[in-house]
């Protein structure tokens, strides 16, 4: 079992939805939560961190972390065609002065007008 | 642009062959990290250099090494290479204490023949 489990998709859905990103993990230590936004193979980009339990917003994304059940979600108001991309999480294990990262698999979006 | 920069952004090779890649931090981040995505693996954690030293390794083959210089841009040493090591390379750099805060760079994407 994958330390870091998330549905690849394909997730299609209309321009101005709401879309639900989702990713379970199973290592309690895990301590930062992230999410990232992937374009056609390029460099991933940062879009959201969380480091506790709760909700933490921005614009019209909106990171939700569940520690006690392991669960962290991305949600997407009002969605549009270049939000069309590959959502990574990751999560961070502090290692004695370092950090290990691990990612989810990734789930493709398409928004569609 | 996310201000990290890497060379070469295309590489194709032989089996058996060693390589390098080259990962320009942005300035005055400390902290270079290494990660590896294929298809079938998804985005994979190698290593984190800061400032010099090692700090954390993630799943990072004996064949592979890296190193953080003084002028702190790092490479990524990759020797035997195998048909498998195909993938695209990635570097991110980040700042304390903001380390969570990655910032990806373009990737090289490694070809084996």
């Amino acid at each position: 079992q994958k330390e870091v489990e998330q549905d690849p998709g394909p997730l299609s859905v209309p321009e101005g939805a709401i879309v639900s990103l989702n990713c379970t993990y199973s290592n309690s230590a895990f301590q930062y939560f992230m999410w990232y936004r992937q374009y056609s193979r390029k460099g991933p980009e940062l879009l959201m961190y969380t480091y506790s339990s709760g909700n933490k917003e921005d614009g019209r994304f909106t990171a939700q972390v569940d520690k006690s059940s392991k669960y962290i979600s991305l949600f997407i108001r009002d969605s549009q065609p270049s939000d069309s991309a590959t959502y990574l999480c990751a999560m961070i294990l502090p290692t004695g002065g370092g950090n290990k990262l691990t990612f989810g698999t990734g789930t493709q979006l398409k928004v569609e007008l | 642009d996310s201000g990290v920069t890497q060379t070469p952004k295309h590489l194709i090779t032989a089996t058996g062959q060693r390589v390098t890649l080259r990962c320009s931090p942005r300035s005055g981040d400390l902290s270079v990290y290494w990660y590896q995505q294929s298809l079938d693996q998804g985005l994979q954690f190698l290593i984190q250099y800061y400032n010099g030293e090692e700090r954390a390794k993630g799943n990072i083959l004996e064949r592979f090494s890296a190193q953080q210089f003084p002028d702190l841009h790092s490479e990524l040493n990759l020797s035997s290479l195998e048909l498998g090591d195909s993938a695209l390379y990635f570097c991110a750099s980040s700042a304390p204490p903001l380390v969570d805060t990655q910032y990806f760079g373009p990737g090289t994407r490694l070809t084996v023949l």
